[in-house]
């Protein structure tokens, strides 16, 4: 079945460090690829989002490019803010060959960022 | 748009006891999810309705927990009897029918104690 394999954390870093949250993924088909945010006290939020192989997701400074050939879709952001601390989780969603999400997310663990001033 | 709404927030019970959770979806979305989520891990999906069918339960385990989506509108997850292994957070999601993305969105959750 489906899978997600996020790296081991949690993460720590300053602020203005680059990030780099690993993510690999199994699955067959066509998935949609995804991460997820969720900040103290909040609930999930879609972060940045890709659909198909080479396209690459971006939202408030973050970025993760679907790769297809190592079946990964690893989270970056070339300079972090103490706001970024929250917890980060890769998802997928199984598509059929038309495009047509299954509708169910599989996620990974999660990884806890937190970044001092 | 009002998002997903979630009730209650925090539940503490003794196990052997029984629990609901309700949840709101977006209007107009047919789509709506329970997850469960334990401290540490990510999200596992329990049951996904498709209006007031159930597309897929097979992850829900049966013999305590039991859901309902009446009108195709709200849900409600039932626990009976609790297992100390229950303590988590239960997660309601709603998506459009059939959307390419498959994106969800998300409540905050109703985060259960089993004592």
């Amino acid at each position: 079945g489906d899978s997600v394999t996020q790296m081991e954390g949690p993460v720590t870093l300053s602020e203005e460090a680059f990030l780099t949250i690993n993510c690999t993924y199994t699955a067959t088909g066509y998935p949609s690829l995804f991460w997820y945010v969720q900040y103290p006290g909040e609930g999930l939020q879609l972060l940045l989002k890709a659909t198909k192989a080479d396209d690459k997701g971006s939202n408030k400074g973050f970025e993760a490019t679907y790769r297809k050939e190592t079946t990964s879709f690893h989270l970056e952001k070339g300079s972090v803010q103490v706001s970024d601390s929250a917890v980060y989780f890769c998802a997928l969603s199984g598509n059929n060959a038309g495009g047509t999400s299954y509708g169910k997310l599989t996620f990974g663990q999660g990884t806890i960022l937190t970044v001092h001033p | 748009e009002a998002g997903v709404a979630q009730s209650p927030r925090y539940k503490i019970i003794e196990k052997r006891q029984s629990v609901a959770f309700w949840c709101n979806p977006i209007s107009g979305h047919a789509t709506l999810y329970w997850y469960q989520q334990i401290l540490g891990q990510g999200p596992k999906l329990l049951i996904q309705f498709q209006n007031n069918g159930v597309v897929d339960d097979s992850q829900l385990p049966k013999d305590r927990f039991s859901a309902e989506r009446l009108k195709g509108v709200d849900s409600t997850l039932k626990i009976q009897p609790a297992k100390l292994e229950d303590s988590a957070v239960y997660l309601c999601a709603s998506s459009h029918r059939g959307i390419r993305t498959g994106e969800l969105f998300f409540g905050e959750g109703s985060r259960l104690t089993v004592l």
